[in-house]
């Protein structure tokens, strides 16, 4: 059984910039978030998916949006990025809404 | 909403001791609350999640309490190891399946 999966590990964009992370949920589950990690902070949820759907959006602007793809897999694209949108990028996956399986991240750097 | 907090942003144990972490919520609907580890530059690790029906579950070494009268919830690893030494986050699910985190606690384990 494959765990969660995320891509690039590491990430450096230029403010204004246009980014997308990558997921892979862990096989079986068909739900997937996205969290926000800032240094030395909880991670903040910004979205969720299921059935290829958003069904659940944290406090994050509409520059923050996402995409699931029939295998359950997932993205999140961040517009216009901006230098407080540096942070530790958490993708979780989840089957019947319990036990929530976590990528170990992708640090996206804005200079 | 719901927010949640730790009680001690750090807690120092010697090596073979017991640690305990404390966690408070804020949202009487919470049902579903996850212990997590997180070492420096990886993912939440899952730890151990209890049910709001229940009021304590075991796991190896581990064991979560939960008491919904006053909204808390701890965490009581035994016979704590260098290998404990992380930040360790609660977490609680209400609407959907978002799951609202504290802000850690860095349990460093000296030998």
């Amino acid at each position: 059984e494959t765990g969660v999966t995320q891509s690039p590990t590491h990430l450096i964009k230029t403010r204004g910039q246009q980014v997308t992370l990558r997921c892979s949920s862990q096989s079986g589950h068909n739900t997937v978030s996205w969290y926000q990690q800032a240094l030395g902070q909880g991670p903040q949820f910004i979205f969720q998916y299921y059935r290829e759907e958003e069904n659940g959006r944290g406090n994050f602007p509409p520059r923050f949006s996402g995409l699931q793809f029939p295998n359950y897999s997932s993205e999140l694209n961040v517009n216009a990025l901006e230098l407080d949108d540096s942070a530790l990028y958490l993708c979780a996956s989840t089957q019947g809404g319990d036990g929530y399986t976590f990528g170990s991240g992708t640090r996206l750097t804005v200079v | 909403g719901e927010s949640v907090g730790l009680h001690l942003p750090t807690l120092s144990v010697q090596e073979g001791d017991n640690s305990i972490i404390n966690c408070a919520y804020s949202n009487s609907a919470s049902d579903y609350f996850i212990w997590y580890k997180q070492e420096s530059g990886k993912g939440p690790q899952f730890i151990i999640d209890i049910r709001s029906n229940m009021d304590k579950r075991q796991g190896q070494r581990v064991t979560v309490l939960l008491n919904k009268t006053v909204k808390h919830l701890s965490l009581q690893i035994a016979a704590t190891q260098p290998g404990d030494s992380a930040v360790y986050f609660c977490a609680a699910r209400t609407s959907g399946s978002r799951l609202t985190f504290g802000e850690g606690t860095q349990l460093t384990v000296n030998p």
